[in-house]
């Protein structure tokens, strides 16, 4: 069974601080990693995909990627109450893309 | 703007009426998903095209079937909806499989109710 953990959460942070975000997944073949930012009642919001370890930053978004230790994270910096949302972390192997079942994270103002 | 369609965006249905779904894409993309999420649950992929080629997950009900009758369009057939299939409906495309080109682009969903 090919798995993607998430800790459901609920992540509080107050406004300004950091959130970090995590994920471990079972399929050690995977090659593509996504987050997605999903509002209540919404669909999924691409925000960050990473193919190769290390970090990558978009703007307050950063990115990691470990595959030796199957695990990717996502930190926010200077967290908004705009950003409060379900995080899912998503990871693809040959176009066979499986979701975790998300973060709530809320920021507190 | 380029973008991925979903009608209706709010679908009431009976107990064992069949209700179709549709998705609609302008990014020109070769694989269109569907999924089925239901509350605080990962999104659960039913069925992808890839191009033409049809792509059914083993544990998809044979209750729900879908069709691609071109590149921008595809659809969503529950033939007879139960309770339990209650949820919000995801269509997702993507280009070409291969490294970088996987991004999923999520349409706005549509949520079904069943009564």
């Amino acid at each position: 069974q090919k798995e993607v953990e998430q800790n459901s959460g609920p992540l509080s942070v107050p406004e300004g601080a950091i959130a970090s975000l995590n994920c471990t997944y079972s399929d050690r073949g995977s090659q593509s990693f996504f987050w997605y930012r999903q509002y209540s009642g919404k669909s999924p919001e691409l925000i960050m995909s990473i193919y190769s370890n290390g970090d990558k930053e978009d703007g307050r978004f950063t990115a990691q990627l470990n595959k030796a230790s199957q695990y990717v994270s996502l930190l926010i910096r200077d967290s908004q109450p705009s950003d409060s949302a379900t995080y899912l972390c998503a990871v693809n192997n040959n176009n066979d893309m499986r979701f975790g079942a998300g973060t709530r994270l809320t920021v507190k103002p | 703007d380029a973008m991925v369609i979903q009608n209706p965006r709010y679908q009431v249905t009976q107990f064992g009426k069949p209700v179709t779904l549709s998705c609609s894409q302008t990014l020109n993309h070769n694989v269109m998903y569907w999924y089925q999420q239901k509350s605080s649950q990962a999104p659960k992929l039913l069925f992808h095209y890839y191009d033409k080629d049809f792509n059914n997950e083993a544990d998809t009900p044979d209750n729900f079937q879908s069709r691609r009758p071109n590149t921008s369009f595809c659809f969503l057939d529950i033939r007879s909806p139960g309770l339990g299939d209650a949820a919000m409906y995801l269509c997702a495309t993507s280009r070409s499989p291969g490294m970088g080109a996987n991004e999923q682009f999520f349409g706005p969903g549509t949520r079904l109710t069943v009564l």
